[in-house]
């Protein structure tokens, strides 16, 4: 069966510090991958995409950096967090055009 | 620019009542439309996909609705339980960027003992 892992599933980090959050599909190959940030009270947010490996699309302009370095593998990075980069953190994929896009349980970043 | 609207923000029902949580999204070109539930501090569970070209979908107690003409779906949930506490979203995916989606911000719900 197709599951979605990710981890850790909650950091605490303080401001300036390095981030990375990993996220790993399983039973699937090729998936459409997708990191979004829901902040509290508010709608989720694109972050970044990823169609295959080494492709990155990103949709907003932050010191955030996204890669995919394997078919499955999707990985959210920082070299200096902020203080507005805290939040909830989800990563999604898709296998196909009529597949649901499914979700993984989330991390929850709290930078202090 | 694809937007997606859900009214009300919060809804607060006494068990067994049937009710419907709605979607409205502007542009009508979509591929398909998705609900998703989203219990506190956790991530999103997909609930239905409606494709473009269908009119309903139907799991249990959940029958999802779709009209692209008027940019609309709802979610219709019968028979209402305190375990479907939790907030419901929507999110379209457009025909002309098959690799995003658009969210609306969702309903929290409350089923009342």
């Amino acid at each position: 069966s197709q599951t979605i892992h990710q981890w850790p599933a909650t950091l605490v980090q303080p401001v300036g510090s390095p981030l990375s959050l990993e996220c790993t599909v399983e039973g699937t190959s090729n998936p459409n991958l997708y990191w979004y940030r829901q902040a509290a009270g508010r709608g989720l947010q694109l972050l970044f995409y990823s169609v295959g490996i080494g492709q990155i699309s990103s949709e907003v302009p932050q010191n955030l950096s996204a890669s995919r370095p394997q078919d499955r593998q999707f990985i959210l990075s920082s070299k200096k967090l902020l203080l507005s980069d805290s939040g909830f953190y989800l990563c999604a994929w898709i296998s196909g055009g009529n597949s649901p896009l499914h979700f993984g349980n989330g991390t929850r970043l709290t930078v202090t | 620019k694809q937007e997606v609207t859900q009214i009300p923000a919060a809804l607060s029902v006494p068990e067994g009542e049937n009710l419907v949580l709605n979607c409205s999204f502007t542009d009508s070109a979509i591929y398909n439309l998705q609900w998703f539930r989203q219990d506190p501090g956790k991530g999103l569970t997909s609930l239905l996909l409606i494709q473009s070209s269908q009119r309903e979908q139907t799991s249990g107690r959940l029958n999802a609705s779709l009209d692209k003409s008027s940019g609309r779906s709802t979610l219709y949930i019968a028979a209402s339980q305190p375990g479907d506490s939790a907030t419901y979203l929507c999110a379209v995916r457009p025909m002309d960027n098959f690799n995003k989606f658009y969210f609306g911000s969702g309903t929290k719900l409350n089923v009342k003992p």
